[in-house]
C-alpha cells in the first residue's frame, strides 16, 4: 500500500506571494489532516478534513486555508506569506475522524519564506 | 493547551529502560504516540483510549490515567534504533488535535 505523498516536497517563496501545498492520503482513508512543525512551537495542528468537509481547525489565520476532494486528497493554501510561515508542513491520514486511529504521516513539504 | 511532555530530553545507554511522561490540562479522549526521527516524518506507536483500550506496539508499552489526564510511554530495554523525538498527542471530541511539547531520546552504544 502507498503511504502518503506530498508535493512539492520543498518551495522557496517570498514575503507576500501565496502557496499551495498537495497531500495524497493512502488509499481508502478519508480523514486528512495538517500540521505546522517548526523549532519554536513543535507541532501545531492547522485543520482536520474529513469526506470533504473540514471537522475541526488549529488556532491559525485565516490565510491557512484547505480543502479535501472527492477522492480525499487535500490542498493546503496559505496566502499573504509571512517570514513567520517557513516551516515544515506535514499532512496525516487516518481512516476515519477523531480519536480511534492512528495517523500516517507524509514526509512534509519544507517551505521556506524571505 | 498543549500537552507537557517529560523529561524534554534524555540519553541513555543500549539495554537500558525509560519512561516518558504527558500530561494535559484538560479531559482527554484518546492519548497518541509518535516517534520522529531527525529529517523524517512522525511514526504512529500506539494509542490509549478511555476505558483502557490500547492499539500499538509490540515491544513498547504505555498507561493512560484519565482522572489525572496522563499518560506514560515505557521504553524498555533501549535499541540504538529507539532514538529520536518522542510526541504525545491528545484528542478531545469534537476539538483539535494537540501533539505535546516532545521528548528527544537518545539512546548510545
Amino acid at each position: 500500500k502507498a503511504g502518503v505523498t506530498q508535493t512539492p516536497r520543498y518551495l522557496i517563496k517570498t514575503r507576500g506571494q501565496q502557496v499551495t501545498l498537495s497531500c495524497s492520503p493512502i488509499s481508502g482513508h478519508r480523514s486528512v489532516s495538517w500540521y505546522q512543525q517548526t523549532p519554536g512551537q513543535g507541532l501545531q495542528f492547522l485543520f482536520e478534513y474529513f469526506s470533504e468537509t473540514q471537522r475541526n481547525k488549529g488556532n491559525f489565520p485565516g490565510r491557512f486555508s484547505g480543502r479535501q476532494f472527492s477522492n480525499s486528497r487535500s490542498e493546503m493554501n496559505v496566502s499573504t506569506l509571512e517570514l513567520g510561515d517557513s516551516a515544515l508542513y506535514l499532512c496525516a491520514s487516518s481512516i476515519t475522524s477523531g480519536g480511534y486511529n492512528e495517523q500516517f504521516f507524509g514526509p512534509g513539504t519544507r517551505l521556506t519564506v524571505l | 493547551q498543549q500537552p507537557v511532555q517529560s523529561p524534554q530530553a534524555v540519553i541513555l545507554r543500549e539495554g537500558e529502560d525509560a519512561v516518558i511522561n504527558c500530561s494535559s490540562s484538560k479531559a482527554l479522549y484518546s492519548v497518541h504516540w509518535y516517534r520522529q526521527k531527525h529529517g523524517e516524518a512522525p511514526v504512529f506507536l500506539m494509542i490509549l483510549l478511555k476505558g483502557g483500550e490500547q492499539k500499538g506496539h509490540d515491544k513498547i508499552s504505555a498507561s493512560f490515567n484519565e482522572k489525572k489526564q496522563q499518560s506514560s510511554l515505557y521504553l524498555t530495554a533501549s535499541q540504538l534504533s529507539y532514538s529520536g523525538t518522542y510526541f504525545c498527542g491528545t484528542d478531545r471530541t469534537g476539538n483539535q488535535f494537540y501533539f505535546g511539547t516532545g521528548t528527544s531520546l537518545t539512546v548510545i552504544p
